[in-house]
């Protein structure tokens, strides 16, 4: 079955310490997005990536950092220099950027100690 | 920037009452989705409307798009417990090859059995 995997699926850290959150796509969209959620908050962009090799800030990019080296894959980093890490991350993918219905994984969730 | 404004938060009904969320954008939008996410889950596609004054049905639920597409709403009919979750709304506007979807903070059902 196509999907979106997202691993792992709980992650706990101590402050200070950066964390690599994976996010792999058999759907061959091109475009693959990081978006953070918090209570109350709604979905808040991270970043995105249009096609291999390029990629673009979000909303609330300060913090985090993405590469693209592979259309599967978009991993997200979550430096140290997030001020408040601890959250609910989603991955998602769509065919292009210009109908932009997303798939979403499953999320991983993250708490810093 | 592009604000998506989505009422109300929170909305908690009898099982076999009505519920409708509405979302407004500050700017016209080229199109409008929306999603369900499950309690513990993550958000799912549930349809997207591109017209102005579009109507869509999916059994229970209907979704409207406003003439000026800046509106959008969501009405669900005799709402059961399998209904529960959130509701978002992300509208779309069209831009030179950047991304601009931009989500509602969603609406929380509760439905009381």
């Amino acid at each position: 079955d196509g999907g979106i995997t997202q691993s792992p699926k709980y992650l706990f850290r101590k402050e200070g310490q950066n964390v690599t959150l994976s996010c792999e796509q058999n759907l061959n969209h091109d475009a693959m997005y990081w978006y953070r959620q918090d209570p109350g908050q709604g979905l808040r962009l991270i970043y995105y990536s249009q096609i291999v090799n390029d990629f673009q800030k979000g909303d609330i990019a300060e913090g985090y950092s993405v590469s693209r080296e592979k259309k599967e894959s978009f991993p997200l980093t979550v430096t140290s220099a997030q001020k408040n890490p601890t959250a609910f991350y989603l991955c998602a993918s769509s065919r292009n950027s210009g109908a932009n219905v997303l798939t979403f994984g499953a999320g991983s969730r993250l708490t810093v100690l | 920037g592009q604000q998506v404004m989505q009422i109300p938060q929170y909305q908690h009904v009898q099982e076999g009452e009505d519920f409708t969320t509405y979302c407004n954008s500050s700017t016209t939008l080229s199109n409008i989705q929306w999603y369900k996410q499950r309690p513990g889950g993550h958000p799912v596609f549930l349809i997207q409307l591109v017209k102005s004054g579009e109507v869509k049905k999916q059994k229970r639920l209907t979704f409207q798009f406003g003439e000026a597409k800046k509106n959008s709403s969501l009405h669900i009919t005799a709402t059961q417990t399998t209904d529960v979750g959130t509701y978002f709304c992300a509208g779309e506007t069209s831009g030179a090859g950047s991304y601009q979807l931009t989500f509602g903070k969603g609406t929380k059902l509760s439905v009381i059995p």
